[in-house]
């Protein structure tokens, strides 16, 4: 079974630096996704950034970037220039397609904290 | 564009009562559907996803059942409920976008079993 492990269940930044979150993964498959969800107080479940497994290349939105290490199987968010707004819960998740039978595997979560 | 609807979005009810959650989806048929409890303070677990009409899967064992009676209806029901079904219950469907699929979801029920 897929594993999603986050080790840092709190976070804190000061306001405009940079933060990373760690995510490690655990899986038998070559193709699959990767992706990172906001949680903020509200409670509403926000996409943030997704990766596909083929590409080698770090997918990137905006402030919000992975370290997409595909043999390690570890999947980082970066957040550059934090922001107020940025504090939240963020869920690393793993998404795998098996004959039409689609399943999104959650982490535990990082509480993030921005400090002004 | 596709749109989870929940409700209701707060319920308090008690020990041995029965629970009806419902979801419903806008803007796209024959979706895979998702249910989804986030223990407080924790991550999301998966309960029951549904690949169309009248098919479950039951990702744990629990107090809890699914049905989907409907293409675009998705509920979560308990005969009885027990103290540990309190938490924040999510509905989820797959939402393609420019041919990349990902997780849209519902804003919740919080669920309190007194």
């Amino acid at each position: 079974a897929q594993t999603v492990t986050q080790s840092q269940p709190e976070m804190s930044v000061q306001e405009a630096e940079t933060v990373t979150l760690s995510c490690t993964y655990d899986t038998s498959e070559s193709d699959y996704y990767l992706f990172w969800y906001k949680q903020p107080p509200s409670r509403q479940m926000i996409l943030v950034i997704r990766q596909e497994a083929y590409k080698q290349q770090n997918a990137t939105e905006n402030r919000f970037s992975v370290n997409f290490q595909k043999a390690a199987k570890s999947f980082s968010l970066k957040i550059s220039d934090s922001q107020l707004g940025d504090a939240a819960m963020y869920f690393c998740a793993y998404w795998f397609r098996n004959f039409g039978n689609e399943k999104l595997t959650f982490g535990t979560g990082t509480r993030l904290t921005i400090i002004p | 564009s596709q749109t989870i609807h929940q409700w209701p979005a707060t319920l308090v009810q008690p020990v041995g009562s029965p629970l009806s959650l419902e979801c419903t989806v806008e803007g796209t048929s024959n979706p895979n559907l998702y249910w989804y409890r986030q223990a407080a303070g924790r991550g999301l677990q998966l309960l029951f996803y549904s690949v169309g009409i009248g098919q479950i899967s039951s990702e744990v064992p629990q107090n809890l059942s699914a049905s989907r009676p409907q293409d675009r209806q998705f509920i979560l029901s308990s005969k009885k409920l027990l103290l540990s079904d309190s938490g924040f219950y999510l509905c989820a469907g797959i939402k393609q976008t420019g041919g990349l699929r990902s997780l849209h979801f519902g804003n919740g029920t919080r669920l309190t079993v007194t």
